[in-house]
């Protein structure tokens, strides 16, 4: 079965550079959610997108920025990167139908190192 | 504020053994999922189990189990026959439209 695609799977970044980060969700998902998970930490919401609108916004900082387009693939696009930005990055996919609870599939997760 | 609690940082099991991971949650919600999510040191996230809150009927997937008091709000994973495979950092997560994580359970599984 197809899974949920993530592009790079492993960034090197300087301070202050710009990164952006791909996810390809499960055919037929329409919902996005972005996670951050730091060393030794679970994983936090960052933003999730509803057929190509934003749907909820958790921690994500202002330097960050994503859009779902008409692919139902998003993007992640984090500015002004700093060292504390070092982190695992997963995206995940829900199918909409029966609400918003549905399950949702993780991609393999992309790898930020800034150095 | 932390919506789960997972108060077990680590638990060793021996091979075969059964072990049991402890969460418990906040919701006013009458109507949400539940889920444990796997994951091991490649920190792929792998979705062990879910329960839907308002089915009294307790999930099982093969060797996963849960035991879902919704009363109490506790939703506990018993990992039964354990194998090597086994071994990583288990999350037990609740769905409002979003995943609130717990703090994580790091099960090493003994030969």
């Amino acid at each position: 079965a197809a899974g949920v695609i993530q592009s790079p799977r492993h960034l090197i970044k300087e301070k202050r550079e710009t990164a952006t980060l791909k996810c390809y969700p499960i055919p037929r998902h329409d919902t996005v959610y972005w996670y951050q998970q730091g060393p030794g930490q679970d994983p936090q919401f960052l933003i999730s997108f509803y057929e190509k609108m934003q749907s909820d916004k958790g921690s994500i900082p202002d330097r960050f920025s994503a859009q779902q387009f008409s692919d139902y693939h998003s993007e992640l696009n984090m500015s002004s990167l700093e060292l504390g930005d070092s982190a695992l990055y997963f995206c995940a996919s829900s199918p909409a139908s029966g609400g918003a609870r549905e399950t949702q599939y993780f991609g393999p997760g992309t790898r930020l190192l800034v150095l | 504020a932390q919506t789960v609690t997972q108060s077990q940082p680590e638990m060793s099991v021996q091979e075969a053994e059964t072990v049991t991971l402890s969460c418990t949650y906040d919701t006013s919600e009458n109507n949400y999922y539940l889920f444990w999510y796997k994951q091991p040191p490649s920190r792929q996230m792998i979705l062990v189990i879910r329960q839907e809150a308002y089915k009294q009927q307790n999930a099982t997937e093969n060797r996963f189990s849960v035991n879902f008091q919704k009363a109490a709000k506790s939703f506990s994973l018993k990992i039964s026959d354990s194998q090597l495979g086994d071994t990583a950092m288990y999350f037990c997560a609740r769905n409002d439209y979003k995943l609130s994580f717990g703090a994580g359970t790091t099960v090493t599984v003994r030969a």
